[in-house]
């Protein structure tokens, strides 16, 4: 499974858009690139996947550049609840049970 | 429906014990997760589940074991406890041929 590199924190303004970067160079063919986050004390929550479309849903959006190389995931007006460690990995359609899990980004909404 | 619950929520034992903690998922979600989150080294899959049989493992002794019931309620054990056990454990389900996990609570395992 291919790893992940993210910023290991950030910072965002209350009602402004948090972009979450994330480096996937070794990224196969077959592999989605997937977002969890986890706020403190609770077990990770999904937030979204794709594999080479931009996707959006009620949460947030992905962009994944056209190499699959990097992708980013938008928050597009941060509260105070969007604090948390957000997750990037990739890993195989139908066997992400071997995600291979990296320390994340902390992303800290300040009012 | 209910979401994924584990048991106990906290727990803390000492060296050369064993444990057994508890999950159930999601009902319907026949594929149950399990992995091991510690500050340094982040979320580490342990194994997987799917209709009581062992899918798919990950790189951690045979000290840890699992299983999966009819009921797809699963249960991981760990025996002969070590220090660099502590750790909050986590336990995912999936519905089959989707890819999105909803994860438990976990539980935070203490060992002394």
């Amino acid at each position: 499974d291919a790893k992940t590199t993210q910023p290991p924190s950030m910072d965002c303004a209350e009602g402004r858009a948090a972009n979450l970067p994330c480096n996937h160079s070794t990224i196969s063919g077959n592999e989605y690139v997937y977002w969890y986050r986890q706020i403190h004390s609770q077990g990770p929550q999904y937030i979204i996947h794709g594999l080479k479309n931009n996707e959006t849903n009620e949460m947030a959006s992905l962009i994944i550049t056209e190499d699959r190389k990097s992708s980013t995931l938008i928050l597009p007006h941060a509260t105070l609840r969007d604090t948390a460690v957000y997750y990037c990995i990739v890993g195989s359609a139908g066997n992400n049970r071997k995600l291979i899990w990296g320390l994340g980004t902390s992303l800290a909404v300040n009012p | 429906k209910a979401g994924v619950t584990q048991t106990p929520r906290y727990l803390i034992k000492t060296r050369g014990q064993q444990v057994t903690l508890s999950c159930s998922p999601i009902s319907g979600h026949r594929s149950v997760s399990w992995y091991q989150q510690t500050p340094g080294q982040g979320l580490q899959f342990l194994f997987e589940y799917f209709s009581e049989t062992q899918r798919n493992k990950g790189n951690f002794p045979g000290r840890f074991s699992g299983r999966q019931f009819s009921n797809s309620r699963s249960e991981m054990n760990v025996s002969t406890l070590e220090l660099g056990d502590s750790a909050l454990y986590l336990c995912a389900s999936s519905n089959q041929g989707q890819d999105t996990q909803y994860f438990g609570p976990g539980t935070r395992l203490t060992v002394l």
